[in-house]
């Protein structure tokens, strides 16, 4: 079946740092990523979707200059923390969308997430 | 705007004990997708079931089944004899488009 990798699975960083997440699809190519941010004991809360060749889309109140996204191939997307402080700590996860007319077309997979630790 | 509600925040459960798990949902959109994933302690989200709105057949996989009634815009998941390894966080969810809108999650726990 198709495969979503998200890496690093965890980061420990110190606040003020940048911390890049990328999310790849491993055998098909994907148009549309998304990403996704979980804090402990809550529900996964959309924060912007990631088209390829084109800026992402951030939901209401995610803040763009913070949580940078590139989708610079269909097999890539990666979003980076920046500036990152304790209130980012969260489980962050990326879906994609398979490329329509692929073996799976339209399906959704999601990455194993990336835990995030802000010291 | 799409909604989801999980009413219930935990479930526990005996093992063998049928336990099932609500989801009612909100949304304008007369084509959508409702969705079932199951998040055990390591994180990664299981992908468990896609229904399609217009497809309101029940459905039955192993000891899994759900029962989607669009009359009451609710989109019910039985697990039948329930197992120590059923024990997760259970999210359903919404989208028109891929765009996922989670419920809060139910948590299982599976006592032996």
């Amino acid at each position: 079946g198709a495969v979503v990798s998200q890496h690093p699975s965890w980061v420990i960083c110190k606040s003020g740092t940048s911390v890049k997440i990328e999310c790849r699809s491993l055998d098909f190519q994907a148009t549309t990523m998304f990403w996704y941010r979980q804090f402990p004991k809550q529900s996964l809360m959309l924060m912007a979707t990631s088209n390829e060749g084109s800026k992402a889309t951030y939901e209401q109140g995610v803040e763009k200059d913070k949580f940078l996204i590139n989708h610079a191939s269909l097999t890539l997307s990666t979003l980076t923390v920046t500036s990152a402080h304790p209130e980012d700590s969260s489980f962050y996860i990326c879906s994609a969308r398979e490329l329509a007319g692929g073996p799976s077309t339209g399906e959704l997979f999601f990455g194993e997430g990336s835990r995030l630790t802000v010291l | 705007a799409q909604k989801v509600t999980q009413a219930q925040t935990e479930i526990s459960v005996v093992e063998k004990e049928d336990v099932t798990l609500d989801c009612v949902y909100e949304t304008r959109d007369t084509t959508y997708y409702l969705f079932w994933y199951k998040q055990p302690p390591s994180g990664e989200l299981v992908f468990l079931i896609r229904r399609n709105s217009f497809d309101e057949q029940n459905e039955i996989s192993g000891r899994y089944s759900w029962n989607f009634q669009k009359s009451t815009s609710s989109f019910n998941f039985t697990i039948t004899a329930s197992q120590v390894v059923d024990s997760a966080v259970y999210f359903c969810a919404l989208s028109p488009d891929y765009k996922l809108s989670f419920g809060a999650g139910t948590t299982v726990t599976v006592r032996a």
